[in-house]
């Protein structure tokens, strides 16, 4: 049980190249989630998917795509990257929104440069 | 907007001795509340949650919080510090007609030996 898996670990972009995180988990759950971690911010959720099929915007969705390809991937994609996405990005899950106990993937360390 | 505020970028306390971080939320209406740990270069894990049961709740690693609607809180605290506690803790808030985390920009515990 590997529970959330993220790729890539580490990632250096050029201002305007693309990219996709990936992100899956085995535990099946409907929803799942992306996170941004900047320091002194605490985490701010980019995008969410309640349940397969659906996308939601959060509360930094700006410069950001995602997809739900099934229950158990959500991709995030950066079109045209920029300084302003340095971040450390998390990936997580959980069965429901509101009370339920997200489980986070290891993060993804990008640098745009 | 639900807001959440935690008191102290840093905390140091000495092995032994008690931990208390401190949390409070705005919400309009008693909200799910969650503290997650994060330890250095790991994703975070649910330490515990608070959703309308008991108010005072005990989580893992013998932390526990107690929620306090008068003073709309929801403090950490440990008997006695371990060496091992020292990480990142952040307090979440999730009304409940709300899918979204709004979290606290995390307390770095720190302990001495």
């Amino acid at each position: 049980n590997a529970g959330v898996t993220q790729t890539p670990k580490f990632q250096v972009l050029k201002t305007g190249q693309s990219m996709t995180l990936q992100c899956a988990q085995d535990m099946n759950h409907n929803s799942m989630y992306w996170y941004r971690q900047d320091p002194g911010m605490g985490l701010r959720l980019i995008y969410y998917s309640a349940s397969e099929g659906t996308t939601d915007k959060g509360e930094v969705p700006n410069g950001y795509n995602v997809s739900r390809l099934n229950k158990r991937e959500f991709s995030l994609r950066l079109e045209s990257a920029a300084p302003s996405q340095t971040s450390v990005y998390f990936c997580a899950s959980s069965d429901g929104l509101a009370a339920y106990e997200q489980y986070f993937g290891p993060g993804t360390r990008l640098t745009v440069t | 907007a639900q807001s959440v505020t935690q008191l102290g970028s840093h905390v140091s306390v000495s092995e032994g001795a008690l931990v208390l971080l401190r949390c409070n939320y705005s919400s309009s209406v008693p909200p799910y509340l969650f503290w997650y740990v994060q330890y250095p270069n790991q994703g975070l894990q649910l330490l515990l949650k608070y959703t309308s049961a008991a108010t005072l709740v005990k989580g893992i690693n013998g932390f526990e919080a107690e929620f306090k609607k008068s003073e709309t809180s929801f403090h950490l605290t440990k008997p006695s510090a371990h060496m091992s506690d020292a990480a990142e803790y952040f307090c979440a808030v999730s009304d409940r007609s709300n899918y979204q985390l709004i979290w606290g920009a995390g307390t770095k515990l720190i302990i001495k030996p």
